[in-house]
């Protein structure tokens, strides 16, 4: 089975530095994505990690320790707009397609 | 413009009466699956298909059947709805499982309530 943990919620100011973390328990680890979710409309992706390291787009930054079963979604220059939730998801081995999701962190930005 | 797309958005139903909720994508990928949304409980998924008359169940299939005659179609059908299954509902699209970089794109979702 697989177990994905993140916070419920968090908060943040205008500008500021925020990291998201997610740790998972898996029985087989292909990669690992994150997806920002805002009220009331669909997930899409940001970002994509397979390999261990630091992965940078832009303002978005993601981390993965695939010994560790850690993760981490970094957001510079905070913005209002980034207020949604963000949620971390484990791809499974290839030959089976259920990919298991985090239940979320709901971010809010403040001014 | 590539997308997926829902229909309907939003239902209203009652328990029993049975329905059917309808995915399409054009973006000829392969791989389609249906979530469910609860607060709380995160997205979960219902069904999936890796390709035509290939489908297969994932973590909460009860009380829902899919079907895949076509590439770009997959409908979700519950036969007799329940209160419990009131939710929001995603479908999804990718070209290739998740075992590869593969992004899912997610259609703008169907809230359905049962009463």
């Amino acid at each position: 089975g697989q177990n994905i943990d993140q916070p419920t919620e968090m908060t943040a100011t205008e500008g500021a530095i925020v990291q998201i973390n997610c740790t998972y328990q898996t029985s087989g680890f292909n990669g690992l994505f994150w997806y920002q979710q805002h009220a009331g409309e669909a997930p899409t992706f940001l970002s994509y990690n397979v390999l261990d390291g630091l992965e940078e787009k832009g303002r978005f930054s993601s981390f993965l320790s695939r010994s560790k079963g850690y993760s981490y979604l970094l957001l510079k220059e905070l913005q209002m707009k980034d207020s949604a939730s963000y949620l971390c998801a484990v791809s499974p081995p290839g030959g089976s397609y259920i990919p298991t999701f985090g239940r979320g962190t709901s971010l809010i930005v403040h001014p | 413009e590539a997308q997926v797309t829902q229909n309907p958005r939003y239902l209203i139903t009652v328990t029993g009466k049975k329905l059917t909720v309808t995915c399409s994508q054009n973006m000829n990928h392969e791989y389609m699956s249906w979530y469910r949304q609860d607060p709380g409980l995160g997205l979960r998924q219902i069904y999936y298909s890796m390709n035509v008359e290939v489908t297969d169940k994932g973590d909460v299939p009860e009380g829902y059947k899919v079907s895949r005659k076509e590439k770009r179609n997959f409908p979700l059908i519950l036969e007799s709805p329940s209160p419990n299954q009131t939710s929001l509902y995603f479908c999804a699209s990718s070209s290739g499982g998740p075992g590869s970089y593969n992004e899912q794109f997610f259609g703008p979702g169907t809230r359905l309530t049962v009463l």
